[in-house]
């Protein structure tokens, strides 16, 4: 089983810049089954998935949020981070980071384990 | 507005079944994409019930079943237990919003 822990700030303010990190462990994060993932939940938005990171670099963004999204990998700490630039009150949202099995077509991955998630609120 | 649409909320007494929709399109579950469901305990994270339309993730009881047709799927739950109280939520992908979706969620009530 893949163990993640999500962890950053939990107060961002607004036009300024989330950044979050998650640890793996269980899991490697050179795994050629495996993106590993970012997900926020809101009760405004729900479940909005943000991005799909891979070793390779060969990263998925949710075109919605894209323009803002940076991501990085380090293999060497088993961690992967999310950076959301120019936040306002709509980024306010519970923030998971997710193992993404990816297997097959693109289409067909899904998100098998989760981080307990962590709460981040954009206020001045 | 989520992109898969599920009803609000269900109950069912301890003992029954319960049924939670997940519609979507010709752009998502209609274009034979896999569907999968969550399940979201008070509190806590999403969990993964269901992958690739009907497949349990590991340590998912027979009591939870899926069908699918068309540009819709449907989670079954049999057999109510107090611990079923939760939200569920399915997820596909779409190829127009070229994204990773979800439904907005239904909250499962045992009575």
């Amino acid at each position: 089983q893949i163990l993640l822990q999500e962890s950053g700030p939990g107060l961002v303010k607004p036009s300024e810049t989330l950044s979050l990190t998650c640890n793996v462990s269980g899991g490697s994060l050179s795994s050629s089954r495996y993106y590993w993932g970012w997900i926020r939940q809101s009760p405004g938005r729900g479940l909005e998935w943000i991005a799909s990171v891979f070793y390779s670099g060969n990263n998925y963004y949710n075109p919605s949020l894209k323009s803002r999204v940076t991501t990085s990998l380090d293999t060497s700490k088993n961690e992967f981070s999310l950076r959301l630039t120019s936040v306002t009150a709509a980024d306010t949202a519970f923030y998971y980071c997710a193992s993404q099995y990816a297997s097959g077509w693109t289409p067909l991955w899904y998100f098998d384990f989760w981080g307990q998630g962590t709460l981040v609120s954009v206020s001045s | 507005q989520p992109v898969l649409t599920q009803p609000p909320s269900v109950s069912g007494a301890p003992g029954q079944t319960v049924s939670i929709s997940c519609t979507g399109t010709s752009s998502n579950i209609g274009a034979k994409y896999d569907v999968q469901w969550y399940q979201q305990l008070p509190g806590t994270a999403p969990k993964l019930l269901i992958y690739g339309n009907f497949n349990r993730h590991s340590g998912v009881p027979d009591r939870f079943s899926v069908s699918k047709s068309g540009t819709s799927a449907s989670l079954a739950i049999t057999g109510l237990q107090g611990g079923d109280e939760a939200d569920y939520y399915c997820q596909s992908y779409d190829r127009r919003l070229e994204s990773w979706v979800f439904g907005g969620g239904t909250k499962l009530t045992v009575l």
